[in-house]
């Protein structure tokens, strides 16, 4: 069946411009996660949904982030006011339910901040 | 939080070599994960293996959630087994995020 997809796969924007990240779970999946690959930091975990809620938030980066998910299916992760910092691979996984499942990783969108 | 280290974190092999990666981790997990990072940048899920030990062609894990260790074994490398290997690992809780070690880049000469 088809896997994590996400959108935009390449992301080119102003310092200062807000970005909207789109993922797709793979159908049937209730929880979903957000990470960021960055040379300096490695691969760090953001936020997991279970169903439609985020119950713990502080690992995003600043509260310039934020994340949402609808009707237990697409999340969007908006960054506002972006910053070169914010420069990095962000990536989407999925898995059945929370509580330790196989997590399932999507191909992620490269965010550059000029 | 939970802590995570790979080791080597380099590996230079010829093709037909065998090699073991290790993953040590600090606290109990109810997830520990294996992934093959290719070229293209994609997370290739190698193995799920909080505990026990799995095989796959080539390929094979052990993790000893006892002593906070886990392995992965590549036997007869070829040069498309070149990248990045990471191992990820959840300790329940509150979070349910993984934590990732900073990966063992492996590049396996023809």
């Amino acid at each position: 069946g088809a896997g994590v997809s996400q959108s935009p796969s390449n992301k080119v924007t102003e310092k200062g411009k807000d970005v909207e990240l789109r993922c797709d779970p793979i159908s049937g999946h209730t929880a979903l996660y957000w990470y960021r690959q960055s040379l300096g930091q490695g691969l760090e975990f953001l936020i997991y949904f279970q169903g439609n809620s985020a119950p713990d938030k502080s690992g995003l980066p600043s509260d310039r982030f934020s994340a949402e998910r609808t009707g237990g299916s697409v999340s969007t992760l908006t960054i506002q006011r972006t910053q070169q910092e914010d420069s990095a691979v962000y990536l989407c996984a999925s898995s059945l339910e929370t509580g330790g499942y196989e997590q399932y990783f999507g191909p992620g969108t490269r965010l550059t901040v000029t | 939080g939970i802590q995570v280290e790979q080791s080597p974190p380099d590996l230079i092999l010829q093709e037909g070599a065998n090699s073991t990666l290790r993953c040590n981790f600090s606290d109990s997990v109810n997830n520990l994960q294996w992934f093959h990072q290719n070229p293209w940048g994609q997370l290739i899920n190698l193995f799920y293996i909080p505990s026990g030990t799995k095989q796959n062609g080539r390929l094979s894990a052990t993790t000893v959630a006892t002593e906070r260790y886990s392995l992965l074994y590549i036997s007869s490398s070829q040069t498309t087994d070149s990248g990045v290997y990471f191992c990820a690992v959840g300790s329940g809780g509150g979070a349910d995020g993984l934590t990732f070690g900073k990966g063992t880049h492996l590049i396996i000469q023809p």
